[in-house]
């Protein structure tokens, strides 16, 4: 079992739709989490980090479950450029960071 | 600031050839950390580095060798490349503070392909 699980997807959905992507992680011990956002051919790059209150940059939302493992984010009002590959990213320990296999969202006019 | 910068951005190997990447960083960050990526596999922690002069091994570690010289530079050397090398290379970066609580950032990527 990967210690960061996500569903690859894709997800197809029209402009200015709401999309939530989920993952899980099997290392209780975990003790930060991210968002990833990287583009065809691409470095990753930081979208957000995950709190366990919630937190909220524009138009996406992250959440933190952590008596589920669970971690979410939310995309509202998507736009074109939003399609991309996003990473659920643990943080597990002397910031070694273990990565998901990405979703891919694809946004269409 | 430049952020991470690597170099070269493509290159084209033999079999049996030998190169180096390097991998710079402007932000002064003590952890520096070189990955691959190949198509179904995601990003592979090769080697990384927790400060100037050390380094260790990661999850994929073999066939590759790192120094860590200057705290700004992480060089990542291919001694005897083989076509299973083939791949994407990402250097990144991160400090120790609790503030940033170890996000990385990372450079645009080497493309290399060994024939």
């Amino acid at each position: 079992r990967k210690e960061v699980e996500q569903d690859p997807g894709p997800f197809n959905v029209p402009e200015g739709a709401t999309v939530a992507f989920n993952c899980t992680y099997s290392n209780s011990a975990s003790q930060s989490f991210f968002w990833y956002r990287q583009d065809c051919r691409k470095e990753p790059k930081l979208l957000m980090s995950v709190y366990s209150s919630g937190n909220e940059d524009g138009r996406f939302t992250a959440q933190l479950n952590r008596a589920s493992q669970y971690i979410s984010l939310l995309i509202r009002d998507s736009k074109l450029s939003d399609s991309a590959t996003y990473l659920c990213v643990a943080n597990n320990a002397g910031n070694m960071l273990t990565f998901g296999g990405g979703t891919r969202l694809m946004v269409k006019p | 600031n430049a952020g991470v910068t690597q170099t070269p951005k493509f290159r084209v190997l033999k079999t049996g050839q030998s190169m180096t990447l390097l991998c710079a960083q402007d932000m002064n960050h003590e952890y520096m950390y070189w990955y691959r990526q190949d198509p179904g596999m995601g990003l592979r922690l090769i080697h990384y580095s927790v400060g100037e002069g050390t380094t260790a091994k990661g999850e994929v570690p073999d066939g590759y060798n790192v120094s860590r010289l200057k705290k700004q530079n992480f060089l990542l050397g291919l001694e005897s490349a083989a076509p299973s090398q083939t791949s994407v290379y990402f250097c990144a970066s991160s400090d120790n503070g609790d503030s940033s609580a170890g996000a990385q950032y990372f450079g645009p990527g080497t493309r290399l392909t060994v024939l």
